[in-house]
């Protein structure tokens, strides 16, 4: 199966739970991105990765963590989940950084998660 | 710090031609990308523009104006299909701020 899958789609936990969302893509594109979408609202970058062990932080990582042991997979960790982190996250890759067309973004389906 | 500004909602009618416009204030600006989504469903791209100008994707076509810090996402010849959400984003060098989108309804 080719693409970018996340798992799992839904997620239901309950508040200072630990939550790891899962992403996986199969093109080796260098990128990986993690994003927050909250109804009616854009995206907002928490973590992106340049390189398998190379991440960096985004616009709002308070509260989450990430690593990239292997190119194709870019977990991301809710230590301890909050009411406020209700919101559904998209990964993307893309072969190469942001800019011009190498930098076209490719967004999985997204995992929709709610915290009691 | 990156901020986007874009009108909420669009209306338009099947077959006529719509604008979403863009404004931006970025500190490091690379380029100005635009993304699709249908409700329930993940953002697809649509264009990007590194260079003032107009490119054109067949119906599609974006705009960008570095010197008034503008872009606009033309789409023509509108279809059903294309009742979306529409976000611009910036790009600043590995990272992508996006703009909090406009929807887009069609109707017949």
């Amino acid at each position: 199966d080719a693409g970018i899958t996340q798992s799992p789609r839904y997620k239901i936990t309950e508040t200072g739970r630990q939550v790891t969302l899962m992403c996986h893509q199969t093109w080796s594109h260098s990128y990986m991105f993690w994003y927050r979408q909250d109804l009616g609202h854009g995206l907002r970058l928490i973590y992106y990765s340049a390189a398998a062990d190379i991440t960096d932080k985004g616009e709002v990582p308070d509260g989450y963590v990430v690593s990239r042991s292997k190119t194709e997979n870019f977990p991301l960790t809710l230590e301890s989940a909050t009411r406020s982190q209700t919101s559904v996250y998209f990964c993307a890759s893309s072969e190469s950084g942001t800019s011009g067309f190498m930098g076209t973004q490719y967004f999985g389906p997204g995992t929709r998660l709610l915290v009691l | 710090g990156q901020s986007l500004e874009q009108p909420s909602e669009v209306t338009a009618v099947e077959g006529a031609i719509v604008q979403i416009n863009c404004t931006y204030q970025t500190s490091g600006f690379y380029g100005l990308s635009w993304y699709q989504q249908h409700d329930g469903g993940a953002p697809t791209f649509l264009s990007y523009n590194a260079l003032d100008g107009l490119e054109e994707t067949g119906r599609f076509s974006s705009f960008l104006s570095r010197s008034d810090s503008y872009g606009y996402l033309l789409l023509q010849e509108l279809q059903m299909k294309d009742s979306a959400s529409y976000f611009c984003a910036s790009d600043a060098g590995n990272m992508l701020t996006f703009g909090g989108g406009t929807r887009l309804m069609v109707k017949p």
